[in-house]
């Protein structure tokens, strides 16, 4: 059974197109993030969102609208993609904020390349 | 900003050696965590240290963690071909909603 998974593994697409990607932990965990991680592997927060709430916006271009319809999903719209963007996108949670022990579970990832 | 930064960027050991990497960070924090990410994969954590600890084990890992140099090491003992992966160090800040500021991390290759 796969903790947090996530859809599409690959997106490749053409400059100034709309995409999603989706996110779903089993975990029951409340509180869920979305990360990017460039060519130099250096991985760095955009959003959290904890029992549907937006907790963690970091400075990211509005062009990215993360969406919890529920806690155990969370998603996240991209408008007008442009080649910055292209990296790999994690998806993670964790229990709840502020809990004891912190572990964040991570998804599989999903490589967006934009053309 | 990156909180975390970790050397060397890149180690290259034979198996059964150990292998140390280091951690550095800039503000006070509430935890470490330090994570593995194989090739293509996700981020796996290993271990949390939380400030008030100076030394943490878990199986060939060993995490210490000294607040007044805001550092962090991680040592795994006797290494194997399957430790070879990206290991990443990642603080966690008070009162920082589990917001984690990872490091660059260290690309360890063990070599049967």
């Amino acid at each position: 059974d796969t903790a947090v998974s996530q859809t599409p593994k690959y997106l490749v697409t053409q400059m100034g197109n709309d995409k999603s990607i989706k996110c779903e932990q089993n975990l029951g965990h409340d509180t869920m993030y979305w990360y990017k991680q460039d060519s130099k592997k250096f991985l760095k927060i955009m959003f959290s969102y904890n029992n549907k709430e937006l907790i963690i916006n970091e400075t990211v271009p509005n062009r990215f609208s993360p969406k919890s319809p529920d806690k155990a999903h969370l998603n996240l719209h991209i408008n007008s993609l442009e080649l910055g963007d292209s990296a790999v996108y994690f998806c993670a949670s964790s229990q709840e904020v502020g809990a004891a022990y912190n572990e964040q579970f991570f998804g599989p990832g999903t490589r967006l390349t934009v053309l | 900003s990156q909180q975390g930064e970790e050397d060397p960027q890149a180690l290259s050991i034979q198996e059964g050696e150990n292998a140390t990497m280091n951690c550095s960070y800039k503000t006070s924090i509430n935890n470490l965590q330090w994570y593995r990410q194989n090739s293509g994969r996700g981020l796996v954590h290993l271990i949390l240290i939380r400030s008030n600890e100076r030394e943490k084990h878990s199986g060939r890992l060993r995490v210490t963690l000294d607040t007044s140099k805001k550092s962090s090491s991680l040592l795994i003992t006797a290494s194997r071909a399957a430790d070879t992966a990206s290991y990443f160090c990642a603080t966690e800040r008070s009162g920082g909603y589990n917001k984690l500021i990872f490091g660059a991390g260290t690309r360890l290759a063990v070599h049967p």
